[in-house]
């Protein structure tokens, strides 16, 4: 069965810092990945996703995702943190035989301190 | 466009009580889902619907039930609510119900069975 794995609970960096967020999926079907973050009191959205193709993959907010399949890994990455950037991010993976549905991470809290 | 909204925004129950947590949408999107979110498990599938008349269990789908009876609202009850179901639900949707679409969620709604 898939399962997606979230490797920190919680990272704290400090503004202007780079930031990597780790996350590591199960599946014995091709995949396909996203990142998603959490404003505090909000729903999700959408940052980054993964179909086919160049494995490295931009988003939105200068957030960037780069896929390994040898390593089942898609961890999330930005050079440089702004305040704004404190949320909480999930990986998730849909299986592509699983329609839409989606296996979420148990999410990482990006603190970023002044 | 509101996109997904959610109602009630929050709700203090008491255990064994019935309850509709209702969810509509506007964009027109064949697909969508329910879920649960809990502080260390992430999100988890509750039920999905792929086209309006078509329901499907998800994750965790036991003590919830839901109808799909148009494309724009996906009503979820909890027929005999119990302290265990206390969590913040997010209802989402997408275009096609697809692997690689992109789910866009609500605002959620914070739910306290007592």
């Amino acid at each position: 069965a898939q399962s997606v794995t979230q490797l920190d609970s919680q990272v704290p960096v400090f503004e202007e810092a780079p930031v990597e967020l780790r996350c590591n999926y199960s599946s014995s079907v091709s995949v396909y990945l996203f990142w998603y973050v959490q404003y505090p009191n909000q729903g999700l959205q959408l940052l980054l996703k993964y179909l086919s193709g160049s494995t490295l993959v931009k988003g939105i907010n200068g957030f960037e995702a780069e896929f390994n399949k040898s390593q089942t890994s898609f961890h999330l990455r930005k050079p440089s943190v702004h305040i704004s950037d404190t949320a909480e991010y999930f990986c998730a993976v849909s299986e592509s035989n699983q329609g839409g549905k989606l296996i979420f991470g148990q999410g990482t809290e990006l603190s970023v301190k002044p | 466009i509101a996109g997904i909204t959610q109602a009630p925004t929050s709700q203090i129950l008491a255990a064994g009580r019935r309850m509709t947590l209702r969810c509509t949408q506007d964009m027109r999107h064949n697909a969508m889902y329910w879920y649960r979110q809990d502080l260390g498990l992430g999100l988890r599938l509750i039920h999905y619907s792929n086209t309006a008349g078509t329901t499907g269990k998800g994750e965790v789908p036991d003590g919830y039930s839901v109808s799909r009876a148009n494309t724009d609202d996906f009503p979820l009850t909890l027929a005999s609510a119990v302290p265990s179901q206390t969590s913040v639900y997010f209802c989402a949707s997408s275009d096609g119900g697809l692997s690689g679409d992109t789910q866009y969620f609500g605002p959620g709604t914070r739910l306290t069975v007592l």
